[in-house]
């Protein structure tokens, strides 16, 4: 089946630090991968995505890498701000599957601090 | 601007009420989705519609009563709820494996 497993937080950094937020995925194909984040009293936004092995995706400063031989999509950003304070989401979704389905990880709580 | 709105964005309500939740995207995609999410418990998918057609219920209880009138528009009818029910409800909509989702909705039960 798929599944999807993003480290447990929370996680909590000064300003400038360097971010990872580990995820890894068991999938039946080929998925593509997704990082949503979700701000204080708002719904998930797509930050990035990937679509195919050895791929990186990349937004804000937000950066992943589609790891086959590891089943890897770990999020990094080299300086945070505190303004990326949010929960962040690692998902997957089945190519070929007739919807969009995503399967979603339990979500990493970020605080940066000033 | 995601394209997806929902109303209300808070409810209050008692477990013998009757609300509706509203959920419309301008996005012109085919599929639309409900997902709850709760305090410390992983998103929880409820219902998939494509094409105005129901394709997933996950085991959610009958006081969710979801409709789908149109491709645009998506409603959660909900009655006699429980407090274990307050959460946020959030409606999603896709075309190809990319969702885009809605501020949400923060359900009161009391």
């Amino acid at each position: 089946g798929n599944s999807v497993t993003q480290m447990e937080g929370p996680v909590t950094l000064s300003e400038e630090a360097f971010l990872t937020i580990n995820c890894t995925y068991t999938a039946t194909g080929y998925p593509s991968l997704f990082w949503y984040v979700q701000y204080p009293g708002e719904g998930l936004q797509l930050l990035l995505k990937a679509t195919k092995a050895d791929d990186k995706g990349s937004n804000k400063g937000f950066e992943a890498t589609y790891r086959k031989e590891t089943t890897s999509f770990h999020l990094e950003k080299g300086s945070v701000q505190v303004s990326d304070s949010a929960v962040y989401f690692c998902a997957l979704s089945e190519k070929g599957s007739t919807l969009g389905r995503l399967y979603f990880g339990r979500g990493t709580q970020l605080t940066v601090w000033p | 601007e995601t394209g997806v709105t929902q109303t209300p964005r808070h409810l209050v309500m008692g477990m013998t009420n009757k609300k509706s939740l509203k959920c419309e995207q301008h996005l012109g995609h085919n599929a639309m989705y409900w997902y709850k999410q709760s305090a410390k418990k992983p998103l929880e998918l409820m219902f998939v519609y494509n094409f105005k057609e129901q394709t997933e219920n996950n085991s959610v209880p009958s006081r969710f009563s979801p409709e789908c009138p149109n491709s645009s528009h998506l409603f959660l009818h909900l009655h006699t709820l429980q407090p274990e029910d307050s959460a946020l409800y959030l409606c999603a909509s896709s075309q190809d494996h990319e969702q885009f989702f809605g501020p949400g909705t923060r359900l009161t039960v009391l």
